[in-house]
């Protein structure tokens, strides 16, 4: 089974600072990539996809880096509500959704 | 706005007892999901379902079987529940847009 590596954290910052996740992938083949907040014992919920040109939603930027097979997800101006696990997941593609992959996620804890 | 329903938040079994967990969802997705989470573990797939009576075996499917009589109904079986089979269990189910949702999760527990 292909794997998506991620650092499991936990990554603990202050309010206002900019703080990154990174992701890799081992199947080069994959098709499509996202980034999923779940916070504590909730569900995972999609927070963005990732495209090849790198997409930003706010305060957040999401990053592909197919050559080197890793995406990145940058949080800028952390606010307390940030704190969560971010799932980094991969579609190895195939039309079959058995294939999405996902990392076992982040932790992200934001402090005052 | 899409909606994935479990039947319980909360489920507490014994050993050995067979139980159900039903999810429904309301948006006519062909793909659904069955996963558990475990800590240090991640999401791992159980089974998959991409139409109607038609179920595929996921990364963990020993122990477990699913039914899908109808579209917006995935059932997860444990036909004999044991303790490692404790765990945090989501349903999911997939859009055209590739994105998941996701129901609230059952927390079961076998004692």
């Amino acid at each position: 089974r292909k794997e998506v590596e991620q650092d499991p954290g936990p990554f603990n910052v202050p309010e206002g600072a900019t703080v990154a996740f990174n992701c890799t992938y081992s199947n080069s083949a994959s098709q499509s990539f996202f980034w999923y907040r779940q916070d504590c014992r909730k569900e995972p919920k999609l927070l963005m996809s990732v495209y090849s040109s790198g997409n930003e939603d706010g305060r957040f930027t999401a990053q592909l880096n197919r050559a080197s097979q890793y995406i990145s997800l940058l949080i800028r101006d952390s606010k307390l509500s940030d704190s969560a696990t971010y799932l980094c997941v991969v579609n190895e593609g195939g039309g079959s959704q058995g294939n999405l992959i996902f990392g076992k996620g982040t932790k992200l804890s934001v402090k005052p | 706005d899409v909606k994935v329903t479990q039947s319980s938040r909360y489920l507490v079994k014994r050993t050995g007892e067979k139980v159900f967990l039903e999810c429904v969802q309301d948006m006519d997705h062909e793909n659904m999901f069955w996963y558990r989470q475990d800590p240090g573990l991640g999401l791992r797939l159980i089974y998959f379902s991409y139409d109607v009576k038609m179920k595929e075996k996921g990364d963990i499917p020993e122990g477990y079987s699913v039914s899908r009589e109808k579209k917006e109904r995935f059932s997860l079986i444990l036909e004999s529940a044991s303790t490692n089979q404790t765990s945090m269990y989501l349903c999911a189910s997939f859009g055209s847009s590739y994105e998941q949702y996701f129901g609230p999760g059952t927390r079961l527990t076998v004692t």
